[in-house]
């Protein structure tokens, strides 16, 4: 069956751009959740959906993030102003329902860098 | 603050050997922890889990162990293989920490099995 998609596989921006990454979870699955994994490290929650509601965004790191869910299936997290330290890789998983019981699936990423 | 830390980033083990991968945390909140795996240009894949009521969880050649006074777990791998060849990451949730079931990742320890 038809996994976590994550698209576009690689993009690359200048400095100062806007940048939307698209993340479509598994059918039937309403939990959505957004980690960036920089070089060397583990991933880093950035943001949670529970439907079409952002559940806890404590992860994002400052305002020029966002991202929404507006049907409850597809994601699109969105950057503004980019800057070099954006440049990661960026995973989506989406579960059943949210919680901890409910296993995650993860997307194969959405490597993003900024020049 | 990393609060889930893994302090090896590497290890290599031989065909049919065990391997033991290690992971300690800092959060007493935490009572859920995994095991995830992740080949080059994938996402993780959840591999075995383990809840913080118990101190062993097995699964075929995978078994975890959780010392809770420790604030440590391990996984054990016998016997390895060359497939299991990947970067394993060791994350914690907990209930009252967040309800999402949201993740905190250790850096990853890439684990070689030589044939």
């Amino acid at each position: 069956g038809a996994g976590v998609s994550q698209t576009p596989s690689n993009k690359v921006t200048e400095k100062g751009k806007y940048v939307e990454l698209r993340c479509d979870p598994i059918s039937g699955h309403t939990a959505l959740y957004w980690y960036r994994q920089s070089l060397g490290q583990g991933p880093e929650f950035l943001i949670y959906f529970q439907g079409t509601g952002a559940a806890d965004d404590s992860g994002l790191p400052n305002d020029r993030f966002f991202a929404v869910r507006p049907e409850g299936s597809v994601s699109t997290l969105k950057i503004q102003r980019t800057e070099r330290g954006d440049s990661a890789v960026y995973l989506c998983a989406s579960s059943l329902r949210a919680g901890q019981v409910y296993e995650q699936y993860f997307g194969p990423g959405t490597r993003l860098t900024v020049t | 603050d990393q609060q889930v830390k893994q302090n090896s980033p590497s290890l290599s083990v031989q065909e049919g050997r065990i391997s033991i991968l290690n992971c300690d945390y800092t959060n007493s909140m935490f009572d859920y922890f995994l095991w995830y795996k992740k080949y080059p240009a994938e996402g993780p894949t959840f591999l075995i889990s383990i809840s913080s009521i118990k101190d062993k969880n097995e699964d075929g050649r995978f078994t975890v162990f959780l010392n809770k006074s420790a604030k440590h777990l391990s996984l054990h791998i016998v016997p390895s293989q060359p497939g299991d060849s990947a970067v394993y990451f060791c994350a914690a949730s907990g209930v009252s920490y967040n309800q999402g079931g949201k993740l905190i990742f250790g850096q990853g320890t890439e684990l070689s099995v030589k044939p």
